[in-house]
């Protein structure tokens, strides 16, 4: 977890409202992944990202490898965006390649 | 769309015990994984393997051993169960390195 910082590590919001978590990372890092981890246990793909950003309905990511950080903006949540946000970071040479993992960001949308 | 499954999804073993954890994956992905995930750890690579055959140690392999006998199939094998080894399991996959990796839906183990 000190290699890829999370933060915050949990966050309330009402539904409809917009938020952003954040990564930061201490290691060299090419790609960044972003994970939902939904209340039944399963690792959702969010976002594989190259430095820059993308956007995925209500969803957008940014990777910014020269300030080694990244960032998801949730827009109007909803219920169904509760879980936990795992950012990864993607390092290594060759084929020793490998992702770290963040502690989670624990989302919560209140009706 | 990616697809990995793994099995059991669930089991209870008892220290001292061999338990072997299954993972085939259909996306023909030359590279597999194994993470475990505790409370308040996130997740951590035990193995990995990026050709059929071969495994490679990742950031927390002691008390495991992995197998690679096909490009779908990656099992984790614990010879010795420990009560430290109770946890969550997730396989993945990913269509070498710099590539999104996919996950399984996780096995839940209870060493008692």
């Amino acid at each position: 977890g000190d290699q890829v910082k999370q933060s915050p590590s949990a966050l309330s919001l009402q539904e409809g409202t917009n938020s952003a978590l954040r990564c930061n990372f201490s290691i060299a890092t090419t790609t960044v992944q972003w994970f939902l981890q939904n209340p039944r246990g399963s690792l959702m793909n969010l976002f594989y990202l190259v430095p820059g950003t993308k956007e995925n309905g209500r969803l957008k990511s940014t990777f910014n490898s020269k300030e080694s950080y990244s960032t998801l903006h949730i827009r109007d949540a909803q219920l169904e965006d509760s879980g936990t946000y795992f950012c990864a970071a993607e390092a290594g040479p060759g084929n020793t390649r490998k992702l770290i993992f963040g502690l989670g960001t624990t989302l919560q949308v209140q009706p | 769309e990616a697809a990995v499954t793994q099995s059991p999804r669930s089991k209870v073993a008892v220290t001292g015990g061999k338990v072997t954890l299954s993972c085939h994956q259909t996306n023909n992905h030359d590279y597999m994984y194994w993470y475990r995930q505790d409370t308040g750890h996130g997740l951590r690579l035990i193995h990995y393997s990026y050709v059929a055959d071969s495994t490679e140690k990742g950031d927390i392999p002691d008390g495991y051993k992995a197998s690679r006998p096909s490009q779908e199939n990656f099992s984790l094998i614990l010879e010795l169960a420990s009560l430290s080894q109770t946890a969550v399991y997730f396989c993945a996959s990913s269509d070498g390195g710099y590539a999104e990796q996919f996950f399984g839906p996780g096995t839940r183990l209870t060493v008692l």
